[in-house]
C-alpha cells in the first residue's frame, strides 16, 4: 500500500524566517513526489516535483523541496517566508505503476507578520 | 492560457436528488481526473480518463457516482440519489498525457452540498 503523511496539522512561522513543511511517503518502487498549494477557495496550485535526479527540487515561488530516500521524506522548503505564503500544503504521491495522486491531509502553514 | 474550469462552482442539492458536475480541461490535454475532498482531508482520486475511456475508475465509491467524456475534452461527474455523506469539494484535473511524470493540473473545484 502508497501513502504519504504530513505529520504537522499547522506549522506557524514569522516573516522572513525559514520554513519547513514536513512530508513522508511509503510506496513500493521509485516514488514520484509533489506538492501542491491550496489557497481559500480555490484550486490546488502546482508547486514542484521529484522524478528522478537530484534531490533539491526547485519550484514555484521560492519553494524548494528536498528528496531523501534513507528516510523516505520530501519535506518543502523556503529560505524566507511570506505572509501571502499563508496556506494550505499537501504533499502526494504516484504510484509507480499507476497515475493517480496519493495526498496527504495537508499542513496549513500561518506566516505572522 | 486558460486553466481547468470547473461548473458550477457550488452546488446545493436535496438528499434524493441527480446533479451533474461538469469540467473543461486545458486544451491539448489528454488525461482527466476527478478526485473528492472532504472538509479537513486532501482529495481523493475517483476516476481517471485517457481521451474518451475511463482508465481507471477504482475510486468511485458506489455505482450512483458516473462519469463520461464523450468527446476526449469536457467531463461530466454525475451522482444518482444524492446523500449528505455526499458533501464535498468535487476537483477536476488534467495532464498533457498518460506520462507519469506529467504534472495534474486542478481546476477551482465544485463545492456539493447535499441537504
Amino acid at each position: 500500500a502508497q501513502s504519504v503523511a504530513q505529520p504537522e496539522d499547522q506549522v506557524n512561522v514569522a516573516e522572513g524566517n525559514p520554513l519547513t513543511v514536513k512530508c513522508t511517503y511509503s510506496v513500493s518502487g521509485n516514488p514520484y513526489l509533489f506538492w501542491y498549494v491550496q489557497y481559500p477557495n480555490r484550486g490546488l496550485q502546482f508547486l514542484l516535483k521529484y522524478i528522478t535526479g537530484d534531490n533539491l527540487v526547485k519550484g514555484s515561488y521560492g519553494f524548494e523541496a528536498e528528496f531523501n530516500k534513507s528516510q523516505t521524506s520530501f519535506h518543502l522548503k523556503k529560505p524566507s517566508a511570506l505572509v501571502s505564503d499563508s496556506a494550505l500544503y499537501f504533499c502526494a504521491v504516484l504510484k509507480s505503476s499507476g497515475d493517480k495522486l496519493t495526498f496527504g491531509t495537508g499542513t496549513r502553514l500561518a506566516v505572522r507578520p | 492560457g486558460a486553466g481547468v474550469s470547473q461548473t458550477p462552482s457550488n452546488k446545493v442539492t436535496e438528499k434524493g436528488k441527480y446533479v451533474e458536475l461538469r469540467c473543461d480541461p486545458i486544451s491539448g490535454h489528454t488525461a482527466l481526473y476527478w478526485y473528492r475532498q472532504s472538509l479537513g482531508q486532501g482529495p481523493e482520486f475517483l476516476i481517471y480518463f485517457q481521451g474518451t475511456g475511463a482508465a481507471d475508475d477504482s475510486g468511485l465509491p458506489n455505482d450512483r457516482f458516473f462519469a463520461v467524456r464523450p468527446e476526449g475534452s469536457v467531463s461530466t461527474l454525475k451522482i444518482q440519489r444524492t446523500e449528505r455523506g455526499d458533501s464535498a469539494v468535487y476537483l477536476c484535473a488534467s495532464s498533457r498525457g498518460s506520462g507519469r511524470t506529467d504534472t495534474q493540473y486542478f481546476g477551482p473545484g465544485t463545492r456539493l452540498t447535499v441537504l
